[in-house]
C-alpha cells in the first residue's frame, strides 16, 4: 500500500525567507509524486508534479520540489516567501490500480507566512 | 486542464436526509472520481466512477450510503444518504487528465456539507 507523511501540521515563515513543506513517501515502484494547494473555501489547485526526469521540479506561483529517491521525499521549497502562499498544503502519492492513477494523500501542512 | 463545476457549494441538511452532489466537466473524461475532506483532515477517496458501469468503493464506503452515478461522460453524481453528523465535510470531485501517462487530477471547489 501506498502511503505520505506530511510531519508538520504547521509551518510558519516570515515574508521573504525561504521555506520548505516536507513531505516523505512510500510506494512500490517508481513514485508518481505531486503537490497541491487549498485555499480557505477552494478546491485543490494543482501545484507540481514529479513523473521522472530531473529531480528539481518547478511548478506555478514560484515553487519547486526536490525529489530525493533514497531518503524517499519530495520537500516543496520557495526561495522567498509572500504572504498570499498561506494556505493549505497537501503532498500526494500515486500508482496505476485497476486502469487509473489511485491517488493518496497526506494529512496536510498548513504555511503560514507571517508579514 | 479540466474546468470541473459542483452544485450546491454548500450545504446545511438536517439529520436523516439525503443529498445529492453534481459534478460537471467541460470535456469528456473517462474516469471521475468523489473524495471526502473531514474537518481539519485529509482528503479521502469514496469511489472512482466509470461511466457506463457501477461505482467502485474504497474501503470504508457502501453503495447504500453514497450512491454514484455517471450518466455520462461530463456529469456525476453523488448522494449522501441518511445523513448524521458524522457527515459534515468537504466533498470533492475530481477528473483524470488524459492526456497521456503523466495523469495528474484535476478537482472541483468542493461541496461543504453541515449536517445538523
Amino acid at each position: 500500500a501506498q502511503s505520505v507523511a506530511q510531519p508538520e501540521d504547521q509551518v510558519n515563515v516570515a515574508e521573504g525567507n525561504p521555506l520548505t513543506v516536507k513531505c516523505t513517501y512510500s510506494v512500490s515502484g517508481n513514485p508518481y509524486l505531486f503537490w497541491y494547494v487549498q485555499y480557505p473555501n477552494r478546491g485543490l489547485q494543482f501545484l507540481l508534479k514529479y513523473i521522472t526526469g530531473d529531480n528539481l521540479v518547478k511548478g506555478s506561483y514560484g515553487f519547486e520540489a526536490e525529489f530525493n529517491k533514497s531518503q524517499t521525499s519530495f520537500h516543496l521549497k520557495k526561495p522567498s516567501a509572500l504572504v498570499s502562499d498561506s494556505a493549505l498544503y497537501f503532498c500526494a502519492v500515486s500508482s496505476y490500480s485497476g486502469g487509473y492513477q489511485k491517488v493518496t494523500f497526506g494529512t496536510g501542512t498548513k504555511l503560514q507566512v507571517i508579514p | 486542464s479540466a474546468v470541473i463545476s459542483q452544485k450546491p457549494s454548500r450545504d446545511i441538511c438536517q439529520r436523516g436526509t439525503s443529498l445529492t452532489i453534481q459534478c460537471q466537466v467541460d470535456s469528456q473524461v473517462t474516469m471521475m472520481f468523489w473524495y471526502r475532506q473531514q474537518p481539519g483532515q485529509s482528503l479521502t477517496l469514496i469511489a472512482t466512477a466509470n461511466q457506463g458501469s457501477e461505482a467502485t468503493y474504497e474501503s470504508g464506503f457502501v453503495i447504500d450510503k453514497f450512491p454514484i452515478s455517471r450518466p455520462n461522460l461530463t456529469f456525476s453524481t453523488l448522494t449522501v444518504s441518511n445523513m448524521s453528523p458524522e457527515d459534515s465535510s468537504i466533498y470533492l470531485c475530481s477528473v483524470e487528465d488524459s492526456g497521456g501517462a503523466e495523469n495528474e487530477q484535476f478537482f472541483g471547489p468542493g461541496t461543504r456539507l453541515t449536517v445538523l
